[in-house]
């Protein structure tokens, strides 16, 4: 596709459940983030693979978040134990290069209930 | 700790007047700085952006002044547009090895009124 292609585009999943959230890059784009926005907050960094391999994993709030791109495209954000405070919408982002311009999907709009 | 701050959540303009978005950051080590527009159910699109080695970009209707003593930056847009309408985000980077990773603001929401 043209564009960063993000699904689901909403997912409501009680507490305590594991999700999974798949970011589709632009073809060719080796850099690949994640971001997090909360309600009233921007874009909070998550992750940033270069590549297969998770180059800077800092922004993780803890070990229930895993990310993973095995062909070094596709990407999948692992929740596990999903807690009403992961609620929020996330954001995954490619460039052709870490300092290259960023082209941001829609996003997955997540509801912890 | 907020490192970029955008202290105004809304903003309302007429249209064909100038709209004027204010942004502060407080980490020195950031030397590149990025507008994002964002509408609705959509994702942010890259606008404008500055290098801090500049104090002044400009694209069109969109202009990004930069003042680095004082760590403020600033969009202006002009004439604005209804089709404006949108929240728009400053962000930051720095430059070695995090140089990809982008620090947001808030956002400012902007409505311009036909």
């Amino acid at each position: 596709g043209a564009g960063v292609s993000q699904t689901p585009s909403n997912k409501v999943t009680e507490k305590g459940k594991y999700v999974e959230l798949r970011c589709d890059p632009i073809s060719g784009h080796t850099a690949l983030y994640w971001y997090r926005q909360s309600l009233g907050q921007g874009p909070e960094f998550l992750i940033y693979f270069q590549g297969t391999g998770a180059a800077d994993d800092s922004g993780l709030p803890n070990d229930r978040f895993f990310a993973v791109r095995p062909e070094g495209s596709v990407s999948t954000l692992k929740i596990q134990r999903t807690e009403r405070g992961d609620s929020a919408v996330y954001l995954c982002a490619s460039s052709l290069s870490k300092s290259a311009e960023a082209f941001f999907g829609q996003g997955t709009r997540l509801t912890v209930v | 700790d907020q490192q970029v701050k955008q202290n105004s959540p809304s903003l309302s303009v007429q249209e064909g007047r100038i709209s004027i978005l204010n942004c502060d950051y407080t980490n020195s080590m950031f030397d590149y700085f990025l507008w994002y527009k964002k509408y609705p159910a959509e994702g942010p699109t890259f606008l404008i952006s500055i290098s801090s080695i500049k104090d002044k970009n400009e694209d069109g209707r969109f202009t990004v002044f930069l003042n680095k003593s004082a760590k403020h930056l600033s969009l202006h847009i002009v004439p604005s547009q209804p089709g404006d309408s949108a929240v728009y985000f400053c962000a930051a980077s720095g430059s070695g090895a995090g140089s990809y990773q982008l620090t947001f603001g808030k956002g400012t929401k902007l409505s311009v009124i036909p």
